[in-house]
């Protein structure tokens, strides 16, 4: 079961601004850092940012995170019909002691 | 440019043992953490466990007392095997590398990622 929440959809228009939340505890999010995946249909998911607001090399720069307290954001700034994918986030969980990854996020370019 | 590829049957029965296998390619498995991820169809995300190149393992707890990773350096191969399976287990089985921050002895997160294997449990 995924501790981390994050709504189950977002959607924007080409060129638009989209962010996704993902909703924690003090056990991961408030104590640990968050990554982001990115997951294309039909494909394995990819790393997209790690260590809370680091991109991995290759990531374009309209890719952004943050962390704030227990919560973190995944921000697209300039979306592009190519983003359309499913996004998980993910952390370390004291509590489980093991990495545990949220409810996942559909984001649909209209 | 490490690339990684799950094998094995994709279809098993209820009660038996689902094994796979991943290899490593482009890269040693030397020095890295490796782990194991499955996602049921039209699912979310489900860590299985880790093990580290040395052999030290971290289990999800709650597949712990069914799941065993194994690591053989000589194949830059690590492997899982999930016992007692039931229709609960099909998924999608991924392997990925660890990738983790000096000092801290845990995957802090995973890249890159195997393509994936769909593992189905059924008579």
């Amino acid at each position: 079961q995924s501790v981390l929440t994050q709504p189950p959809s977002a959607s924007g228009t080409p060129g638009q601004r989209v962010t996704i939340s993902c909703s924690g505890s003090s056990s991961n999010i408030g104590s640990n850092t968050v990554n982001w995946y990115q997951q294309l249909p039909g494909t394995a998911p990819k790393l997209l940012i790690y260590s809370n607001n680091q991109r991995p090399s290759g990531v374009p720069d309209r890719f952004s995170g943050s962390k704030s307290g227990t919560s973190a954001s995944l921000a697209i700034s300039g979306l592009q019909s190519e983003d359309e994918a499913d996004y998980y986030c993910a952390a370390w969980d004291d509590s489980l002691n093991g990495p545990t990854f949220g409810t996942g996020t559909k984001v649909t370019v209209l | 440019q490490v690339q990684l590829q799950e094998s094995g049957p994709g279809l098993v029965k209820p009660s038996e043992t689902l094994s796979l296998t991943c290899t490593v390619s482009g890269g040693s498995i030397s020095s890295y953490y490796w782990s194991w991820i499955r996602q049921p169809p039209g699912k979310g995300l489900e860590w299985i466990g880790y093990i580290y190149y040395s052999g030290s393992t971290n289990y999800n707890p709650s597949l712990k007392s069914r799941v065993t990773i194994s690591v053989d350096t000589s194949k830059n191969q690590f492997s899982l095997k999930l016992s007692s399976v039931t229709a609960a287990d099909t998924a999608v089985y991924y392997c990925a590398r660890g990738g983790a921050v000096a000092g801290i002895k845990r995957p802090n997160w995973f890249d890159p990622w195997g393509q994936g294997t769909l593992v189905t449990v059924s008579s």
